[in-house]
């Protein structure tokens, strides 16, 4: 089983609708989580980390559950530009140090 | 937020030559970097963990005499892909960790394309 899963898409959705992902660990001493947002040929940025009590920042929503150890990234009202690669980034511990480690990504199509 | 630089950001070279990455943090220092490749349509594979000042941690099924990791100062990591063959060709990404702390984000170079032919 992988450390860090999450369903590969790709996710093809019209404009203005409704999108949600999901990421599952296999670690529960997971410390930290992430949600990065990684377009074609870039480098990964930083969409929003996933607090316990979930947050929220204008469209989109990240939302964790440490007893089912899965976290989750809602968008609302989508628009063209959401259209990436979605990674979910879970902070591990390990035997000495804290180890990061991404999913292999939700690819995200919005269509006009 | 804070600024990684890579170079080069990208690299054709030929089959059996080495080829050396430079991942700096320009305004900010990072004891730790991360090293990650990435195929096409594949996610980041974590490569290494690069500290200052000591030996990188390489992860399972990477070659350390074959990915040279240095990093000798707080703001410089160098990745050296020694005898580089074609199917090293991939993209090339390094990350600063931002802090201390449970919650640190990785700051992220541009990435390097290397292509080996």
């Amino acid at each position: 089983r992988k450390e860090v899963e999450q369903d590969p898409g790709p996710f093809n959705v019209p404009e203005g609708a409704t999108v949600a992902f999901n990421c599952t660990y296999s670690n529960s001493a997971s410390q930290s989580f992430f949600w990065y947002r990684q377009d074609c040929r870039k480098e990964p940025k930083l969409l929003m980390s996933v607090y316990s009590s979930g947050n929220e920042d204008g469209r989109f929503t990240a939302q964790l559950n440490r007893a089912s150890q899965y976290i989750s990234l809602l968008i609302r009202d989508s628009k063209l530009s959401d259209s990436a690669t979605y990674l979910c980034v879970v902070n591990s511990v390990g035997s000495s140090a804290s180890k990061i480690i991404f999913g292999s990504g939700t690819r995200l199509s919005i269509r006009p | 937020g804070a600024v990684v630089s890579q170079h080069p950001s990208w690299v054709i070279c030929k089959s059996g030559t080495s080829v050396k990455i430079e991942c700096r943090s320009l305004d900010f220092q990072a004891t730790t970097m991360f090293w990650y490749r990435q195929f096409p349509k594949q996610s980041l594979m974590l490569m290494a963990t690069s500290n200052e000042g000591s030996k990188a941690t390489y992860e399972q099924g990477v070659e350390k005499d074959k990915f040279l990791i240095n990093h000798a100062s707080l703001t410089l990591s160098t990745l050296t892909v020694t005898s580089a063959h074609p199917e090293d060709s991939s993209f090339y990404i390094c990350s600063a960790d931002g802090g201390t702390g449970a919650y640190n984000e990785q700051f992220f170079g541009p990435g390097t394309r290397l292509t080996v032919l």
